[in-house]
């Protein structure tokens, strides 16, 4: 599994777009990269996965350079329920029978 | 409801004592985990089930923890002679196996050992 670095916190007001960049500079051929929300006193939830260029679904998008050494996770206006604790991971899925979550980052969003 | 579920929700138990708990993944997928989370920390995978087999576990799972799927359906952790240092909240989690792997997470069991 490759090791993923991605900041600590991070603030932001409402309304305003958040970009969580994660790098992984060791990423393998095979490798999928896949981002998790985790609420307090609740388990993570799946928010979006890619492999390359831009995903975009109905909670967030994904950019992920050609080098595919990191990626970005944007949150589009950012409300008081986005706070949590988001997780970037970098694996094998077809493979992967467990995931490796890292620290995260705490994202606040404040009034 | 029809998402992950596992019982209790929370468990104070003192230390030495055995704990079991239990998870109820959702029905139609045969993949099921188990993952530790302590405070300020991402969760830690603990063991993984195909079905009623045992494929995968952790170094972190020692020989006080035991986990089972006897009919492949639902799961039981037990820890015995419980520590202060297995405090923590333990989750489960079950796929389908399928393409993106999406692993569904219920809402945890919070285990205080005093």
């Amino acid at each position: 599994l490759a090791k993923t670095t991605q900041p600590i916190s991070m603030d932001s007001y409402e309304g305003q777009e958040v970009n969580i960049t994660c790098s992984h500079n060791n990423i393998a051929t095979n490798d999928y990269i896949t981002w998790y929300q985790q609420f307090p006193s609740q388990g993570p939830r799946f928010i979006i996965q890619g492999y390359k260029t831009k995903v975009t679904n109905e909670v967030a998008s994904l950019f992920i350079p050609a080098d595919r050494k990191s990626s970005t996770l944007s949150l589009p206006r950012v409300s008081l329920s986005d706070t949590a604790v988001y997780y970037c991971l970098v694996g094998d899925i077809r493979g992967a029978n467990n995931l490796f979550f890292g620290t995260g980052t705490r994202l606040t969003v404040i009034p | 409801d029809t998402g992950v579920s596992q019982d209790p929700r929370h468990k104070i138990t003192k230390r030495g004592q055995n704990v079991t708990f239990r998870c109820d993944p959702i029905s139609e997928h045969n993949r099921l985990y188990w993952y530790r989370q302590t405070l300020g920390q991402g969760p830690e995978f603990l063991t993984y089930f195909q079905n009623e087999a045992q494929l995968e576990k952790s170094r972190l799972l020692s020989d006080r923890f035991s986990a089972e799927r006897p009919k492949g359906s639902f799961s039981t952790l037990e820890i015995q002679r419980t520590e202060q240092g297995d405090s923590a909240m333990y989750l489960c989690a079950s796929s389908n196996g399928e393409v993106r792997n999406e692993q569904f997470f219920g809402p945890g069991t919070r285990l205080t050992v005093l």
